[in-house]
Formats: C-alpha cells, sequence, structure tokens
C-alpha cells in the first residue's frame, strides 16, 4: 500500500520570503498523482497544485511550485513571497491510476504560520 | 457548478441519537469519498465508492457507521448510536477518474457528541 510522509508538522515563515515544505511517498507504481492541498481555518481543503508523475517538469501555479524528484520519491512545495493568508494546514497527498481502486492517500500535514 | 454539498454544516446531538450526514457530489463525477478528521488522528478515510458501488469501507471505524450512495447524485453517512468520540469534522469528497484527478472536498459537517 503506498504511504504519504510529511515530516515537518510545523514550519513557520516570515511574510515576504520562501519556504518550502517537504513530502515523501511510498509506491511501486509508476504513473499517479500527486497534490497539495491547503487547509485555512476556515477548514475548506483547497488544491493548490497537481503533479502528473509522467511529467519531468515541475508544476507551477503562480507563487506556489514544486520539487518532484520521482526516483527519490519526493514532491516537495515551495511557497514564494509568502503572504499571511498562506498560513493554512498543508497535506501532500497521492492518488494512484493504475490500480481500479484510485484511493487518495494523504500525508499527515504540516501546519504553516506566516508571521508579519 | 455549486461544488460538492454537504448538510448539516454544525450538528450537536446526544450520545446514543442517530447522526446522518448528507452529500451532493459534483455532477459527472464518478468517486465519492468520506473522510473524518480530527486533532489526534488527522484526516482518515471511512469509505468510498465508484459509481455508486462501494470500493473499500475498511476505513469504517465499526458497525455503528454505515454509509450508501442510492444514486450518482446523493450519499450518507450514518452513525447510530453515535458516541463522544465520533466527534469530528466529516468531509464528502468527490472526483473525476480521469484526468486532472483531483479531489473537490465540501465544507464539512462538524460533530459534536455529548
Amino acid at each position: 500500500a503506498q504511504t504519504v510522509t510529511q515530516s515537518q508538522p510545523e514550519m513557520s515563515v516570515q511574510e515576504a520570503e520562501t519556504v518550502t515544505l517537504s513530502c515523501t511517498y511510498d509506491t511501486s507504481e509508476s504513473d499517479y498523482y500527486l497534490f497539495w492541498y491547503k487547509q485555512p481555518p476556515s477548514r475548506q481543503m483547497i488544491l493548490v497544485i497537481r503533479q502528473e508523475a509522467y511529467k519531468q517538469q515541475n508544476a507551477t501555479e503562480n507563487r506556489f511550485s514544486v520539487n518532484f524528484q520521482k526516483a527519490a520519491k519526493s514532491f516537495s512545495l515551495k511557497i514564494s513571497d509568502s503572504q499571511l493568508g498562506d498560513a493554512a494546514m498543508y497535506f501532500c497527498a497521492y492518488r494512484s491510476v493504475e490500480n481500479y481502486g484510485q484511493n487518495f492517500v494523504f500525508g499527515p500535514g504540516t501546519r504553516l504560520s506566516v508571521l508579519p | 457548478d455549486a461544488g460538492v454539498i454537504q448538510s448539516p454544516r454544525h450538528e450537536v446531538t446526544e450520545m446514543g441519537q442517530e447522526v446522518t450526514l448528507r452529500c451532493k457530489p459534483i455532477s459527472g463525477h464518478d468517486y465519492l469519498f468520506w473522510y473524518r478528521q480530527t486533532m489526534m488522528r488527522g484526516l482518515e478515510l471511512l469509505i468510498y465508492f465508484n459509481n455508486n458501488v462501494p470500493i473499500d469501507d475498511s476505513g469504517m471505524p465499526e458497525d455503528r457507521f454505515s454509509a450508501k450512495m442510492p444514486n450518482a447524485s446523493f450519499s450518507t453517512l450514518k452513525i447510530q448510536p453515535s458516541e463522544p468520540r465520533d466527534s469530528a469534522v466529516y468531509f464528502c469528497a468527490s472526483s473525476f477518474r480521469a484526468y486532472p484527478g483531483e479531489l473537490f472536498f465540501g465544507e464539512g459537517s462538524r460533530l459534536t457528541v455529548l
């Protein structure tokens, strides 16, 4: 079974600075999706960015980018020019596209604080 | 589209009462997931459906929990009888099988069992 690990329970960053959140996963599959979700205090889960495993190019969405290292099974999220509104729990998630079930597996989350 | 719709947003009940949480997925999505989130255990998958058929219910805590999906536009999660340890936020989420494959979450139902 796949597992997703986020080794940083909490992180903090100064406003306007850059922060990187770590995520590693374990799988024997070659094709899958990876996601970062954000959960602010409002508790709504919001998709931040997605990456298809067959794509070598790292995904980017405005101030958010990923460093996808397939061989290392690593999928880190970089937030540039951090804003107060970026403060939230961030979850890394894995989705199989090979198995029929296609379950999502979530990491335990990293709580990000943004300091003014 | 209105997104995934869950009701109620908040529910306070007493131990032993039956609780029913409801979910309307995004139209056309063929996967529906129920998650439970607590501070202690994080985000736990309870059950998921594909084309209205339960695929994996191994996350359902015990027989007090049951979930149904009678059609493509409606699902329920029922707890009977409820216990204080069931207090949590319950999320419903839906997805396409195919690309882009992301989960769309509802706003969650916060359950408090006294």
